[in-house]
């Protein structure tokens, strides 16, 4: 069975400063990856997501993440961070053959001005 | 384009109630999931309808159903309703391949006296 894991329920960022948000799967199969943000009061919006090929993927509003196979690990990344960030983020993940999505228990990223 | 959309926003049922949400997808999408997200908690996967029938179904017992109508609409059904359903449901649409993206609603929050 898959599984997500985030490895830091709460982030706390200066403005301007960068920020990583860690995830790790685990998984018997090959898998697709995926980063979700959802602000206050609302659904999931895809940030970006990791199907095949390079393993530095590029998304809206910044974001990147990489994946790396050896470690199971996909962590988003954001060299900086505005007011507008804040929301929580959620790494999910899906196998080969079916589309349901396993996600992660969330971080939230709170940004101080 | 027209994203997805859920009904009602809110809701508020007591114990042994049924309740039914509804969602429409996207248009040209014609697979819906459907997640319930308790609160702190990330989403967690109820089941998937494809072409009218059930494609998958997570970790939840009988009395959470579903229907996808032939304009790829669905409905979430709940029946004898305990105070844990208590969360917020989240539908999202897309195209049934395991890479393609899942577009969500907005959410119905349900809460259960």
């Amino acid at each position: 069975a898959q599984s997500v894991t985030q490895l830091d329920s709460q982030v706390p960022v200066f403005e301007e400063a960068p920020v990583e948000l860690r995830c790790n799967y685990s998984s018997s199969v090959s898998v697709y990856l995926f980063w979700y943000v959802q602000y206050p009061n609302q659904g999931l919006q895809l940030l970006l997501k990791y199907l095949s090929g390079s393993t530095l993927v590029k998304g809206i509003n910044g974001f990147e993440a990489e994946f790396n196979k050896s470690q199971t690990s996909f962590h988003l990344r954001k060299p900086s961070v505005h007011i507008s960030d804040t929301a929580e983020y959620f790494c999910a993940v899906s196998d080969g053959g079916a589309q349901k999505l396993v996600f992660g228990q969330g971080t939230r990223l709170t940004i101080n001005p | 384009e027209t994203g997805v959309t859920q009904s009602p926003t809110h809701l508020i049922k007591t114990r042994g109630q049924q309740v039914t949400l509804r969602c429409s997808s996207q248009s040209g999408h014609n697979t819906v999931s459907w997640y319930q997200q308790a609160l702190g908690q990330g989403p967690q996967f109820i089941f998937q309808y494809y072409r009218e029938e059930e494609n998958g179904r997570g970790n939840f017992p009988p009395r959470f159903s579903g229907l996808q109508f032939p304009n790829y609409s669905s409905e979430l059904n709940v029946n004898a309703l305990e105070l844990d359903d208590s969360a917020l449901y989240l539908c999202a649409s897309s195209l049934r391949r395991a890479q393609e993206t899942q577009y969500f609603g907005p959410g119905t929050r349900l809460l259960v006296l």
